[in-house]
Parts: structure tokens; C-alpha cells; sequence
């Protein structure tokens, strides 16, 4: 069965830096999603993507992230200038559209900013 | 916006008794129900959903309950076995509306079966 796959599955960087996580969603799906849960908080929507562009985004997803899908398989979040607070585990979905609009989850990407 | 309170936040249950976990939605246009199983180091995986035309679902030993007027669901898991141990999340969307497609969660349920 396919799965959304995301790398790396850990990613520790300092403070300031420049991340990009990656995610390749399920082949033939069209809608894109970034999803991010604090330790210990709710999972929290960041943004999604549909038809090469953004289709809605959170107040959390400001200046300092961006989304891509730089080819036709990955899609990539960059977080810019990090800081501790983004440390949190971020999830990846895709869903082929269509009712009820399943999202499937990929296994997630554990960032750590010190 | 849409906001979803989920209850308990643990949950332990002897194996073969029931499991019942609630979530209360806000946005009355929310009309997508799903509920997603995270067990410890793997993805969340959707394991029922409802929609809001619909106020019961079954799927085995899991069912789903949906009361619009009161804006609450719940999940029922009968027999409970050891597998069924894991995080829980329930969450809400409102489909085609100008939220789009974003789910918005729940805290989540620790539910722990013992054997």
C-alpha cells in the first residue's frame, strides 16, 4: 500500500538556522498539507497546498516558512531563522481530494532547535 | 475558527471492556468527522469517520456517534484488546466551506489495554 514517506525523521539544528524538511506525498494525490504537534499539545494545521500554490494557511505559518514542490514528488517545508519554540514533531499529508477527503499521514519529522 | 476538545486525556481499560472517548466541535459547519489511531513511533492512520448526515457508524469492534445538535462525537471501542493500545485523536473539518479541507484536532487519548 503506499505510503507518504518524510525525511529525515530527526533533524536537530541551531537556533537561527535555515531547515527544510521533506516529504514525498502518495503518488497520485493533489492536495498537500503540513501539520506540526508541540510536545505534549495538540496537532496543529500549518498549511495546505493544492494546484501549485497555497491554499490556506494557520497564523503559526507566517514569513518564516515557506512550502514547495520543487518536482513532481516532494514537497518540502523550509522553516527560516529557527527558533526553539519550532522544535516540535512535523507531519506531512496527502489526500487524492474527493468525499469524504481522507488525509494520510507520513511518519513525521522530529525537529530539534537548541 | 473550528475548536475541538477531546476527553479523557488517558484512558485504562481491562482487556475485553469498553473504551469511550469524546470530543465537543465548536464550528457548527464542521461536517466531517474522522477519528485517527497513533500507536508509540508510527503515523497517525485514519481508523472510522462520520459524516455529518450520518449519527452512527460501525466498523467492527469500533463505532462512531454524532449528535449535531449538541456538537459532539464519540468513539466506542468494544472487547478491547492489547493492540488497541495507542493515542487516539479526533478531529473536524469543514468540507468545501472557505476553511477548506485542514483538520483540526483534538488533544488526543492515551488509551492503555491491560492485559
Amino acid at each position: 500500500e503506499p505510503e507518504v514517506t518524510q525525511t529525515p525523521s530527526h533533524q536537530v539544528t541551531q537556533m537561527g538556522q535555515e531547515v527544510i524538511l521533506r516529504c514525498v506525498p502518495i503518488s497520485n494525490h493533489l492536495y498537500f498539507y503540513w501539520y506540526r504537534q508541540i510536545l505534549g499539545q495538540k496537532v496543529e494545521f500549518l498549511v495546505s497546498f493544492y494546484n501549485n500554490e497555497i491554499s490556506e494557511k494557520s497564523e503559526i505559518f507566517d514569513d518564516q516558512f515557506s512550502v514547495e514542490r520543487p518536482d513532481g514528488s516532494n514537497f518540502t517545508l523550509k522553516i527560516r531563522s529557527t527558533k526553539l519554540e519550532d522544535s516540535a514533531m512535523y507531519f506531512c499529508a496527502s489526500s487524492e481530494g474527493g468525499t469524504p477527503p481522507e488525509q494520510y499521514f507520513g511518519p513525521g519529522t522530529r525537529l530539534t532547535v537548541t | 475558527g473550528e475548536n475541538v476538545e477531546q476527553h479523557p486525556s488517558t484512558l485504562s481499560v481491562q482487556e475485553g471492556d469498553s473504551a469511550v472517548i469524546k470530543c465537543t466541535y465548536s464550528d457548527s459547519a464542521s461536517n466531517y468527522f474522522p477519528w485517527y489511531k497513533q500507536e508509540l513511533g508510527k503515523r497517525p492512520q485514519l481508523i472510522i469517520d462520520i459524516r455529518s448526515n450520518v449519527g452512527e457508524k460501525k466498523d467492527q469492534r469500533i463505532a462512531v456517534t454524532l449528535n449535531k445538535t449538541a456538537k459532539h462525537f464519540s468513539l466506542h471501542i468494544t472487547e478491547t484488546q492489547p493492540e488497541d493500545s495507542a493515542v487516539y485523536f479526533c478531529a473536524a473539518i469543514r468540507l468545501w466551506g472557505a476553511a477548506g479541507n485542514k483538520l483540526t484536532f483534538g488533544g488526543g487519548t492515551r488509551v492503555l489495554v491491560k492485559p
